[in-house]
């Protein structure tokens, strides 16, 4: 009964492809989110859907474009890879958008490696 | 800008009782949340404190000081399995955004 799920689990492809990661959840949750993890651990948000609207956009470079087809799944396309942006990649979701803090629940993460 | 710092590593022993600290600077306060995270593994959820206080939540707690811009998570009865990487993270509003301290590895030792 897996409630957030990504694949694929391990990426590896080479400098200026193409790749997309896909993400789903079972939770019945309206919001999801794509996080970055870093080599140094650090963990920060890149986007967030709220019923497949996008409502978080960091400052992060348009090669990456997130996609909503529905609430239950939120897939993230980076064109153009580059080798920076070799990371753990990290889908979450949470019940509801609102200006208290509701748990966020995290997949398994893809780690994402450029040659 | 945004920062949350925490210690980069604590060592405790089996059995102990070991405090880590965070403190912040953000644009926005809706509250501090801890995750943990496995080498390898997701984050998850620990605790979360909207107000002033101690939030108790097994052998986990959670304090916050808005005044201070300070919280901390205490680990009492340590145990092997405690080892990993822990993170407050500040919701800075907006769509439940969370923004991530930069993490303590906890090691626990026999």
């Amino acid at each position: 009964d897996t409630a957030v799920s990504q694949t694929p689990k391990y990426l590896v492809t080479q400098m200026g492809n193409d790749k997309s990661i896909k993400c789903e959840q079972n939770l019945g949750h309206d919001t999801m989110y794509w996080y970055k993890q870093d080599s140094k651990k650090f963990l920060k948000i890149m986007f967030s859907y709220n019923n497949k609207e996008l409502i978080i956009n960091e400052t992060v470079p348009n090669r990456f474009s997130p996609k909503s087809p529905d609430k239950a799944h939120l897939n993230l396309h980076i064109n153009s890879l580059e080798l920076g942006d070799s990371a753990v990649y990290f889908c979450a979701s949470s019940q509801r958008t609102s200006m208290s803090t509701d748990t966020q629940y995290f997949g398994p993460g893809t780690r994402l490696t450029v040659l | 800008g945004q920062s949350l710092e925490q210690p980069s590593e604590v060592t405790a022993v089996e059995g102990a009782i070991v405090q880590i600290n965070c403190t912040y600077q953000t644009s926005g306060f809706y509250g501090l949340s801890w995750y943990q995270q496995h080498d390898g593994g997701a984050p998850t959820f620990l605790s979360y404190n909207g107000l002033d206080g101690l939030e108790e939540t097994g052998r986990f707690s959670s304090f916050l000081s808005r005044s201070d811009s300070y919280g901390y998570l205490l680990l009492q009865e340590l145990q092997m399995k405690d080892s990993a990487s822990y993170f407050c993270a500040v919701n800075t509003g907006g769509g439940n955004k969370l923004t991530f301290g930069t993490g303590t590895q906890l090691k626990v030792e026999l």
